[in-house]
Parts: structure tokens; sequence; C-alpha cells
């Protein structure tokens, strides 16, 4: 399957401090990426799907400004949270779908960000 | 409704038998069904996927399919103790949005 490389794995930060979280498709292009958020023994909620070469579309309830996306290149999408605070603490996941019409997602390793 | 609806669990079974695991959805227009394993503190990892009614095999596991009742199942046979995991549904309406259930923890007992 795709390989999707996700970093950083963890992250402690200081409340009001920025978090860059960067998404890679390693063997394949992807002109979609998806930004999920978990929190425990919940699901995957979706927070916005990020398209190469334009603005990323942000699900109802997700601050846009706050979960900067950028998606510059077919291969690289990142997610930065800004201003972080104690209740952005959760697991993103981002995804991607392989270009060419296949639906089937494959993930990164998630991020766990902890704000102190 | 939710779109899309699981068991939490947890569903214990011994190890070698079948589990059986349930997803339903709201959406008639649903097109592709996805069963994620995840392990705890972990990313989802795809082992099955189906796009039309039946039943499709895979190793150890079948998906199963029924559009009309909305409905699609995943059962894993000769369930082992690396089975034990969350197993998240999820269903894709249109090409850009795939929507997850809450997952069914699955617990195998040696």
């Amino acid at each position: 399957g795709a390989v999707v490389s996700q970093h950083p794995s963890r992250v402690i930060c200081k409340s009001g401090t920025s978090v860059k979280i960067e998404c890679r498709s390693l063997d394949f292009q992807a002109t979609t990426m998806f930004w999920y958020r978990q929190f425990p023994k919940q699901s995957l909620m979706l927070m916005a799907t990020s398209n190469e070469g334009s603005k990323a579309t942000y699900e109802q309830g997700v601050e846009k400004d706050k979960f900067l996306i950028n998606h510059a290149s077919l291969t690289l999408s990142t997610l930065t949270v800004t201003s972080a605070h104690p209740e952005d603490s959760s697991f993103y996941i981002c995804s991607a779908r392989l270009s060419g019409g296949n639906e089937k997602l494959f993930f990164g390793s998630g991020t766990q960000l902890s704000v102190l | 409704q939710k779109e899309v609806e699981q068991n939490s669990g947890p569903l214990s079974v011994p190890e070698g038998a079948i589990a059986s695991l349930n997803c339903t959805y709201s959406d008639r227009g649903s097109q592709s069904f996805f069963w994620y394993r995840q392990y705890s503190g972990k990313s989802p990892e795809l082992i099955m996927f189906i796009y039309s009614n039946g039943d499709k095999e895979d190793g150890r596991f079948t998906a199963q399919l029924n559009k009309a009742s909305q409905y699609v199942s995943l059962l894993i046979r000769d369930s082992q103790p690396s089975d034990s995991a969350t197993y998240l549904c999820a269903v894709s309406v249109s090409y850009q949005k795939v929507t997850f259930g809450t997952g069914t923890k699955l617990q195998v007992i040696p």
C-alpha cells in the first residue's frame, strides 16, 4: 500500500505557541489530503480537506484561522495549530488519497499534541 | 441519526473463533465502504474495502455489503490475540468525503 509519513509523532508545547505538523506521501502523488482529529475513545473527525494548489476546505465548526493548512506540492501538506490551547490537545492524523479516482485513504502515523 | 453507526463494544471472542463486526449507514447514496483497524495510540490501517453487494474475502477477513439494508459487516475467521484492536467502519458518499463510525473494540481472549 501507499506510504504516508507524518511528523512529528508527539509534541508537547506551552499554551499560546504554534505547532506545525507535516504530512508527506512518500511513494505517490496526492492531490487531496485530509486532516482528522481524534479525541480519546472517539472516532476520527474530519477537520479539513487539503487540495494541492488551492485553499483548504474546512468542516463546519473548524476555525480556519486557527488551523492553517498549506498544500504546496503533490506530496506535502502541513497543518499549523496557531496559538494552541489545552483544549487543542488531541491526536491529529493526516491521510492521503491516490490520485486518479481511487477512494482508499492511507493514513499517516498521527501526531499526539499535548498543550500545557 | 448518526451517519455511520457501530456498536462500541467491547466484543470479546475466544482465540480461534469468528469475530463479527457490524456497521449501518444512513445515506442510501453511499458508494464505497471500508474497514480500518486501529491499535491504541496508532493511526488507522486499511484492511478491507468493498463497493458491490455481496461478500469479499481476503485471507481471514470477509467484508459483507447489503445496500438494501444499508448494512456492512466484517468477519474475522480464526481470530488471534493480535486482532485485538478497534475496528472503524468508513463510508464514502462522494469522492471527496469519507465518514467514519465510532469504532468497535474487539478483544480476542487467548
